[in-house]
């Protein structure tokens, strides 16, 4: 059963610093993997999906990296800004046919401070 | 194409009725999901079908809750005697029907509330 663990469960950073968000996870046999942004009552929001084939991913201020092998993703935001203040979730995906769930963690719930 | 859609956005019932969600998927993706969260938490998998095939139910997923997708399009979700432990987001997510690497996207969620 995969188990994922997002660290640290909340962080606080002034706006402009760079920061990074980890996800660990027990299964590495995974397709890909997705990193989504929640706010708070909403739905989530994509960022990155990083193929299992990938080592890095990137979409403007953000960065995605996966180390399948040892069951670890971070996500690097640059420049943080307020706007950038939400829950983060990762969520690994097995691919076997009958067995595409998304696998979450319990976030990371990031606070820019302006 | 305005993105996975769920209806309602809000729901509050009693205890012991029953209730219904909707879910409408990115137009002619074929992979279908239901999740579940609550406060603090992240989103639970409840159920998944590919076109209309429902083809993995999580032990969530008591026999209070079924699940369906009639045509291979939009899907329902009900849950029967509802409890107040059900009280939750219900998410529904969309994905693509030719690749497995393919991005999943959430709605907006349906918060269901048992008073």
């Amino acid at each position: 059963k995969q188990e994922v663990t997002q660290i640290p469960a909340a962080l606080s950073v002034p706006e402009g610093e760079n920061l990074v968000l980890n996800c660990s996870f027990t299964d590495s046999a995974i397709y890909n993997l997705q990193w989504f942004r929640q706010d708070p009552g909403k739905g989530l929001t994509s960022l990155l999906l990083i193929q299992s084939s990938q080592r890095e991913q990137t979409s403007g201020r953000l960065n995605a990296s996966l180390d399948k092998s040892s069951g670890r993703s971070t996500l690097y935001i640059a420049a943080s800004q307020p706007g950038d203040s939400a829950t983060y979730l990762c969520a690994p995906k097995r691919g076997i046919f009958g067995n595409e769930k998304l696998t979450f963690g319990t976030g990371t719930r990031l606070t820019i401070i302006p | 194409d305005t993105g996975v859609s769920q209806d309602p956005r809000h729901k509050i019932t009693k205890r012991g009725q029953n209730v219904t969600f909707r879910c409408d998927p990115i137009s002619e993706h074929n992979r279908l999901y239901w999740y579940r969260q609550t406060l603090g938490q992240g989103p639970e998998f409840l159920t998944y079908f590919q076109n209309e095939a429902q083809l993995e139910k999580s032990r969530l997923l008591s026999d209070r809750f079924s699940a369906e997708r009639p045509k291979g399009s939009f899907s329902t979700l009900e849950i029967q005697r509802t409890e107040q432990g059900d009280s939750a987001m219900y998410l529904c997510a969309s994905s693509s029907k030719t690749d497995l690497n393919t991005e999943a996207f959430f709605g907006q969620g349906t918060r269901l509330t048992v008073v």
